[in-house]
């Protein structure tokens, strides 16, 4: 079975150009996550959908951050401009579903995008 | 605010010697917890998630037991070998954060 896929694996931009990021997530998982990383600590939550819908958005920086997840499959988060504090590594993970009788789902995690913003 | 804090930053061990990594949480209202391992360059692998009515859970040579009272689990590896270098992260799902936070993980280096 495949995993979380993500592409592209690596991006350099300069600072207020726009980059995208894409995910397809495990076969069959309802939510799926975006996370940042920075160098040395752990994931961030950005994003969650259950399907299509985006059910936990506080922390992503809603000026210059977008995401989408079309037919509750593949999934896209943006950002337009960068900014050099924008560095990072951006992870997607998914999971069968999101919260079930007092407990959440295993969530697996993709390779991850690293930007470097210059 | 649910703060997760793991310790040691790194840690390096000759092969085969066992090990134990901590991780501390500050909110005990959870319901679960969870192991990854991070391999340089790439995502996050889960190792063992344990339930908060649970108070161990193991894999091969991992055992992660979790003190939920006291804020606190461990992963234990034994006889470690190389292989095993990689971060080492927790993560918990609080319940009065609604998400899952992780620690910023230990970095293991096992020596051949």
């Amino acid at each position: 079975e495949a995993g979380v896929v993500q592409s592209p694996r690596y991006k350099i931009i300069e600072k207020k150009q726009p980059v995208a990021f894409w995910c397809n997530p495990i076969s069959g998982h309802n939510t799926l996550y975006w996370y940042r990383q920075n160098l040395g600590q752990g994931p961030e939550l950005l994003i969650r959908y259950e399907n299509e819908e985006a059910v936990d958005d506080s922390q992503l920086p809603k000026d210059r951050f977008s995401a989408e997840r079309l037919k509750g499959v593949d999934s896209t988060l943006k950002i337009q401009p960068a900014e050099l504090g924008d560095s990072a590594v951006y992870l997607c993970a998914s999971s069968l579903s999101y919260f079930v009788w007092g407990s959440s789902y295993e969530q697996y995690f993709g390779p991850g995008t690293r930007l470097t913003v210059t | 605010k649910q703060e997760v804090t793991q310790i040691p930053a790194a840690l390096s061990v000759p092969e085969g010697e066992n090990l134990v990594l901590n991780c501390s949480f500050t909110d005990s209202a959870i319901y679960n917890l969870q192991w990854f391992r991070q391999d340089p360059g790439k995502g996050l692998t889960s190792l063992l998630l344990i339930q908060s009515s649970q108070r161990e859970q193991t894999s091969g040579r991992l055992n992660a037991s979790l003190d939920k009272s006291s804020g606190r689990s461990t992963l234990y590896i034994a006889a470690s070998q190389p292989g095993d270098s990689a971060t080492y992260l927790c993560a918990v799902y609080s319940y009065n954060n609604n998400d899952m936070r992780f620690g910023a993980g230990t970095r293991l280096t096992v020596k051949p």
